[in-house]
């Protein structure tokens, strides 16, 4: 079993609608969690970062997680065209430094 | 301010050739990671630098790979007698401290063969 887990997708969705990307994570010490965009040939960018149980709110993105149940997802709402990309969900432990990263679901947005 | 850049940004070896690859991390940038992307999977952690001292070598495939950061600033990674499996995109990412956001450089897409 790999460390983190994404559906490797494509995840279809219509222009203007919400995109639930989901991540669940094996270590119950882990404390931070990321999720980053990787646009095909580029470099991952950091989308946010969430280290406490609930949701987190930032612009058309929330990031929502469940410690009890090892599980962290990205929400995009008023998804557009340009959202098209791979996510990347990715974890730390506490006091460690080296991020841990799934293999990314691919989200594409229908104009 | 500028970011992480990496050079070459693309790279052709036979097999059995020496390459490096080079790192500027963002100035001030204590840390410093390396992590290498095979196609379709997600960046998986090579080597972990802070300042000059490199921390944590753990996640290096075989004794072929090697890295550097001399003056705490910029690094190279090293890989001897490339083999076809060796072919990735290597990225370079820093951050202020460890427990810092991480910043990924554009990386180097290597191919073996």
């Amino acid at each position: 079993q790999k460390e983190v887990e994404q559906n490797s997708g494509p995840l279809s969705v219509p222009e203007g609608a919400i995109a639930s990307l989901n991540c669940t994570y094996s270590d119950r010490g882990s404390q931070s969690f990321f999720w980053y965009r990787q646009y095909s040939g580029k470099s991952p960018e950091l989308i946010m970062f969430i280290y406490s149980n609930g949701d987190k709110e930032d612009g058309r993105f929330t990031a929502q997680l469940n410690k009890a149940s090892q599980y962290v997802s990205l929400l995009i709402r008023d998804s557009q065209p340009s959202d098209s990309a791979t996510y990347l969900c990715a974890v730390k432990g506490d006091s460690s430094y080296k991020l841990i990263f799934g293999s990314g679901t691919r989200l594409l947005v229908r104009p | 301010g500028a970011g992480v850049s990496q050079s070459p940004r693309y790279k052709v070896a036979k097999r059995g050739q020496d390459v490096a690859l080079r790192c500027d991390p963002i100035s001030g940038h204590v840390s410093l990671f390396w992590y290498q992307q095979a196609l379709g999977q997600g960046p998986e952690f090579l080597t972990y630098f802070q300042n000059e001292a490199q921390l944590d070598k753990s996640g290096l495939p075989s004794d072929r790979f090697f890295a550097e950061r001399p003056e705490g600033s910029v690094s190279t990674l090293k890989i001897q007698r490339t083999q076809q499996e060796d072919s990735a995109v290597y990225l370079c990412a820093s951050s202020l401290s460890s427990q810092e956001t991480q910043y990924f450089g554009p990386g180097t897409r290597l191919l073996v063969l």
